[in-house]
């Protein structure tokens, strides 16, 4: 099946240090990627959606300037977490739906859990 | 509304016994549903969705727009079906709605 690259697994910065978060598609091109965030025990929530070349749609709620989503090409999509604080900490997840016709599957990665000091 | 609903959080049953996961779905539009799951320590994958009409790991779902479900069955659990299982709904804006998510646990 298709795979998704998510970098780093895990990382920890002290607050307000800007934390940059990478997916892949790696054998597939993801004409769009999502970016979720997951609390303990909780759901996955929707923070935006990203399409390849055009602005990142966010989720109400979701702070644009706070997070910060680029996805500049059919095979990357990065999300910055900037000025980041403790309450920022959370497993943040990505995922890439292929081209139109392929089944409308999301690829998940393996996720980032950030821990803001 | 476009919601899902996933009324247990913790099912807990024994190797060889029946499960059922239960989902229900509020969306308007033709629904296109899906069944991910989560193993421990891995990541989230696609179970099996609707339009395939599929059987994967013994799992069948079935859509009942009647009922608006789409509810996860398999006859006879075994200890690796062990895991967090999400119902998801796709919709006409290509936006994936999942529910809060069903962990199934299966006893020895």
């Amino acid at each position: 099946g298709a795979v998704v690259s998510q970098h780093p697994s895990r990382v920890i910065c002290k607050s307000g240090t800007s934390v940059k978060i990478e997916c892949r598609s790696l054998d597939f091109q993801a004409t769009t990627m999502f970016w979720y965030r997951q609390f303990p025990k909780k759901s996955l929530m929707l923070m935006a959606t990203s399409n390849e070349g055009s602005k990142a749609t966010y989720e109400q709620g979701v702070e644009k300037d706070k997070f910060l989503i680029n996805h500049a090409s059919l095979t990357l999509s990065t999300l910055t977490v900037t000025s980041a604080h403790p309450e920022d900490s959370s497993f943040y997840i990505c995922s890439a739906r292929g081209v139109e016709g392929a089944g409308n599957i999301q690829y998940f990665g393996a996720g980032t859990r950030l821990s803001v000091l | 509304a476009q919601r899902v609903t996933q009324p247990e959080k913790l099912l807990s049953v024994f190797k060889g016994a029946p499960v059922e996961l239960k989902c229900n779905y509020s969306y308007s539009g033709s629904p296109e549903l899906f069944w991910y799951v989560q193993y421990s320590r891995q990541r989230l994958q696609l179970l099996l969705r609707h339009i395939s009409r599929e059987s994967i790991k013994g799992f069948t779902a079935d859509l009942n727009k009647g009922e608006t479900s789409f509810h996860l069955k398999k006859p006879f659990a075994q200890e690796e079906d062990s895991a967090m299982y999400y119902c998801a709904l796709l919709t006409g804006g290509f936006k994936t709605i999942f529910g809060a998510g069903t962990r199934l646990f299966v006893k020895a």
